[in-house]
């Protein structure tokens, strides 16, 4: 078993509609939780970065983190075309910089 | 703030020769910085953490004497792969830690290097 798992995708949804990206963990110390975006041939982009259990917003962004669950994910409102790139979950935990990233979910929002 | 950038974007090479990637933070200190390497519609897979004046620790699988890591200043890291082979083009992308004490110890991304080995 992984210990993070994301469906790949891909993600196919109409401009406007809301978006809901998941991750599953199965490691309990896991206290710090990020969502990246990478468009294709670019790096990684932070997004959003949790600590804990709890919802956090920035704009057209939520997460959301249920660590009684080991689900973690991140809700994008009124999606745009160009929203469309791969979402990477990535956790951490205590006493270690070394992320563990999910497969990455491929998004594409249709004009 | 937060910006880290790599050097080249892209490089092909002729299998047999060494290539030297460049990662640079801009804007901050990072005593830590992290290779990776990224299949096509693969996740990132962590090769090597480099820490300021000290050697690198490579994950399990790399070998350490083919992707030589140095990490010299608080702003730059290069990697070389030595020795190339086609088997070895990827996209290499690494991020930087912020050292200031926070309460985040969010990793920022640089734009990756395409390396092609012929």
């Amino acid at each position: 078993q992984k210990e993070v798992e994301q469906d790949p995708g891909p993600l196919s949804v109409p401009e406007g509609a809301i978006v809901s990206l998941n991750c599953t963990y199965s490691n309990s110390a896991f206290q710090y939780f990020m969502w990246y975006r990478q468009y294709s041939r670019k790096g990684p982009e932070l997004l959003m970065y949790t600590y804990s259990s709890g919802n956090k917003e920035d704009g057209r962004f939520t997460a959301q983190v249920d660590k009684s669950s080991k689900y973690i994910s991140l809700f994008i409102r009124d999606s745009q075309p160009s929203d469309s790139a791969t979402y990477l979950c990535a956790m951490t935990g205590p006493g270690t910089y070394k992320y563990i990233f999910g497969t990455g979910t491929r998004l594409k929002v249709l004009a | 703030g937060a910006v880290v950038s790599q050097h080249p974007s892209w490089v092909i090479c002729k299998s047999g020769t060494s290539v030297k990637i460049e990662c640079r933070s801009l804007d901050f200190q990072a005593t830590t910085m992290f290779w990776y390497r990224q299949f096509p519609k693969q996740s990132l897979m962590l090769m090597a953490t480099s820490n300021e004046g000290s050697k690198a620790t490579y994950e399990q699988g790399v070998e350490k004497d083919k992707f030589l890591i140095n990490h010299a200043s608080l702003t730059l890291s290069t990697l070389t792969v030595t020795s190339a082979h086609p088997e070895d083009s990827s996209f290499y992308i690494c991020s930087a830690r912020d050292g200031r004490p926070r309460g985040a110890d969010e990793q920022y991304f640089g734009p990756g290097t395409r390396l092609t080995v012929t």
